[in-house]
């Protein structure tokens, strides 16, 4: 059982380029998230995902896309890199709402955009 | 906008001595208040979740405390070790949606020997 896998662990762009975060989960939670966290603050909810086939927007959704084809996956795509994407990103799944059983988090993937 | 301040940002303890964390909250209405621990370079673990009619919750050498009334968390580190070294989030939740929360910043707390 490996939990919250997040690949890569980390990763350098440049300005413009596009990437995608991987985030795997096999543990059949059907809520799933990316955050981001950066120095100073809280993390910030990006998208979510109650469930295969549906994504929804969170706080800072802008740069960047979801999809969520299975229960598994959840990939987190930056469409064209910004240096304000820096920043280090956490995937989490739950089985349902965080409130009821918490979130598993992954190991996050430390991304740098020059 | 709701709001959840940690104090302090952070600091330094010896060895089997006892700290204690704070976390202040604006959020409203009030659903639960979790406490997390993040090693670095790791992903954040849960230590404990409290909702509005608990006031105090242990596991193992961690407690958390709540006072809804005046929207204060605190969690006490009794008998602190080297592994307790990490940074400390308070998450709350408002029960309007499962899935947006309030992230406090965090209390990085460092153990030396």
């Amino acid at each position: 059982n490996a939990g919250v896998t997040q690949t890569p662990k980390f990763q350098v762009l440049k300005t413009g380029q596009s990437m995608t975060l991987q985030c795997a989960q096999d543990m059949n939670h059907e809520y799933m998230s990316w955050y981001r966290q950066d120095p100073g603050m809280g993390l910030r909810l990006i998208h979510y995902s109650v469930g295969a086939g549906i994504t929804d927007q969170g706080e800072v959704p802008n740069g960047y896309n979801v999809s969520r084809s299975t229960t598994e996956d959840f990939p987190l795509r930056l469409l064209s890199a910004a240096p304000s994407q820096t920043s280090v990103y956490f995937c989490a799944s739950s089985p349902t709402g965080e409130q009821h059983y918490g979130y598993t988090f992954g190991s996050g993937t430390r991304l740098t955009v020059v | 906008k709701n709001q959840v301040e940690q104090s302090p940002q952070s600091l330094i303890i010896l060895e089997g001595k006892n700290c204690t964390l704070q976390c202040n909250y604006t959020v409203s209405p009030f659903s639960n208040l979790r406490w997390y621990k993040q090693d670095t370079g790791r992903g954040p673990v849960s230590l404990t979740i409290m909702t509005f009619s608990e006031n105090t919750k242990s596991n193992g050498r961690y407690t958390a405390t709540l006072d809804a009334d005046t929207k204060q968390s605190s969690l006490h580190i009794t008998a602190s070790q080297l592994s307790d070294s990490a940074s400390y989030i308070c998450v709350v939740s408002d029960g309007s949606n499962d899935y947006k929360l309030s992230f406090g910043a965090g209390t990085t707390v460092t153990v030396r020997a």
